[in-house]
């Protein structure tokens, strides 16, 4: 069984700082992927950043990006410039194409202050 | 594309009541999910469809729950009958699954689902 680990309950950042968020994945898979999803007060799961286990190269977008270790089945967010519309719940999602199925962290809670 | 849909956005129900939960996926989708929210358990997948098929339903709690998916464009969720403990955010989501390549759920607004 794939399990997904967020070590980091909340966090907080000041605005226009950077944040890094953890997170470590169990898997005996060789086709995968991973995914960070956005959760605002709203409650809408938005999808922020993707990356396929094949790639070497870590995926960006705009002021995300991830640092993928696959040896070391580490997957972490780095929000740059960080912006008050960032705060929100931050889930960190295993994708075992095989069983078409996604593993979700517990999930860190990231509040920028003003 | 609208996204997904579900609906209702709340419910507050009263326990012994039956509770129908309503999705209509992505249209071209042909995968769908079912999971649920609690603080305490996080996010679990209950069910998913691949083709309006039900591929894998041990995430499901209990007989209580059942879910159907008569056509590409709509599924249900129910719960009967519905107990306190079922209070939780429910959310439906869909992808196109494979063999694309862009494995990427999309998820509704969820259903915030209070028994009383």
């Amino acid at each position: 069984a794939q399990t997904v680990t967020q070590s980091q309950p909340e966090m907080s950042v000041q605005e226009a700082e950077t944040v890094t968020l953890s997170c470590t994945y169990d898997t005996s898979e060789n086709n995968y992927y991973l995914f960070w999803y956005k959760q605002p007060p709203s409650r809408q799961m938005i999808l922020v950043i993707r990356q396929e286990a094949y790639k070497q190269q870590n995926a960006t977008e705009n002021r995300f990006s991830v640092n993928f270790q696959k040896a070391a089945k580490s997957f972490s967010l780095k929000i740059s410039d960080s912006q008050l519309g960032d705060t929100a719940m931050y889930f960190c999602a295993f994708y075992w194409a095989a069983g078409n199925k996604l593993t979700f962290g517990g999930g860190t809670r990231v509040l920028v202050k003003p | 594309d609208a996204g997904v849909i579900q609906s209702p956005r709340h419910e507050v129900t009263e326990m012994g009541q039956e509770v129908t939960l309503r999705c209509k996926p992505i249209s071209g989708h042909n995968s769908l999910f079912w999971y649920r929210q609690t603080m305490m358990r996080g996010l679990e997948l209950l069910i998913y469809f691949n083709n309006n098929v039900p591929i894998d339903d041990s995430g499901m709690p209990e007989d209580r729950f059942s879910a159907k998916m008569p056509n590409a464009s709509f599924s249900t969720l129910k719960i009967q009958p519905s107990e306190p403990r079922d209070s939780a955010v429910y959310f439906c989501a869909s992808s196109f699954g494979t063999p694309r390549r862009d494995y990427e759920q999309y998820f509704g607004p969820g259903t915030r689902l209070t028994v009383t």
